[in-house]
């Protein structure tokens, strides 16, 4: 199984400043045949269902605000909040879907500090 | 608009049996494989597993926690995806959430239910 770990499990930053988010892989999840990373970031707020914000380790869904990036190599990703707004205030959690099992990292909690 | 609805979780004894069901609308069902997603009280997500389409099989595929107690299953006639769970443990505690596979055809997820709690305690 692809094992994600996340650091840190939490952190708060001052509105308007960057907040970064760390996923590793266990072992790389860039598939071979393709040259693409197979990674997902998810924002969760308090009582709600995780959203998708950025799949292929770098590509924002439709609507996520460009505060949002992801970048990264095969074993080793960063999720960037470049300017942090009270709303992104949740939960931030990695996905591999490179191969079954799916797995997640444990969750990044993003306050104000 | 794409919408997940789960039901039929609630209260249930160790070693019992409850099913879950993901119905879905604003899109056409039978062309995308769906995955449950579970998540304890407090914790963070664990996928459950998954089943493919028919046009890929209909295959279905567990994490190792759930393989041998549950079975995803699905009508495609009733857009309903349904997660049945045997010989529960009170660590399978946790809200279910189904989810649709993305349409690029990968294994991230672009849709989300609101979830359904499932409370294993005697």
């Amino acid at each position: 199984d692809i094992v994600m770990t996340q650091s840190p499990d939490s952190l708060a930053v001052s509105l308007g400043e960057r907040a970064t988010i760390n996923c590793k892989p266990s072992q790389t999840v860039l598939h071979s045949s393709n040259n693409k990373k197979y990674l997902a970031w998810y924002q969760q707020k308090p009582g709600q269902p995780p959203k998708l914000l950025i799949s292929w380790a770098s590509t924002r869904e439709s609507g996520v605000p460009d505060r949002f990036s992801g970048s990264g190599s095969g074993t080793d990703f960063t999720l960037t909040i470049s300017s942090l707004q009270a709303e992104d205030v949740a939960v931030y959690y990695c996905q591999q879907y490179l191969r079954t099992p799916l797995t997640f990292g444990g969750g990044t909690k993003v306050e104000i500090k | 608009e794409v919408q997940l609805v789960e039901s039929g979780g609630g209260l249930v004894q160790p070693r019992g049996s409850l099913r879950l069901s993901c119905t879905a609308s604003g899109f056409t069902f039978g062309d995308c494989a769906m995955s449950w997603v579970r998540q304890a009280p407090g914790k963070g997500l664990e996928w459950v597993g998954l089943i493919r389409s028919k046009a890929h099989g209909g295959t279905t595929e567990y994490a190792a926690s759930a393989a041998g107690r549950f079975t995803i299953s699905r009508d495609d006639s009733k857009s309903i995806a349904y997660l049945q769970m045997n010989s529960l443990k009170t660590d399978d505690t946790a809200v279910y959430y189904c989810a649709r596979r993305s349409t690029l055809l990968e294994d991230f997820f672009d849709y989300w239910g609101q979830g359904t709690l499932v409370t294993v305690s005697s």
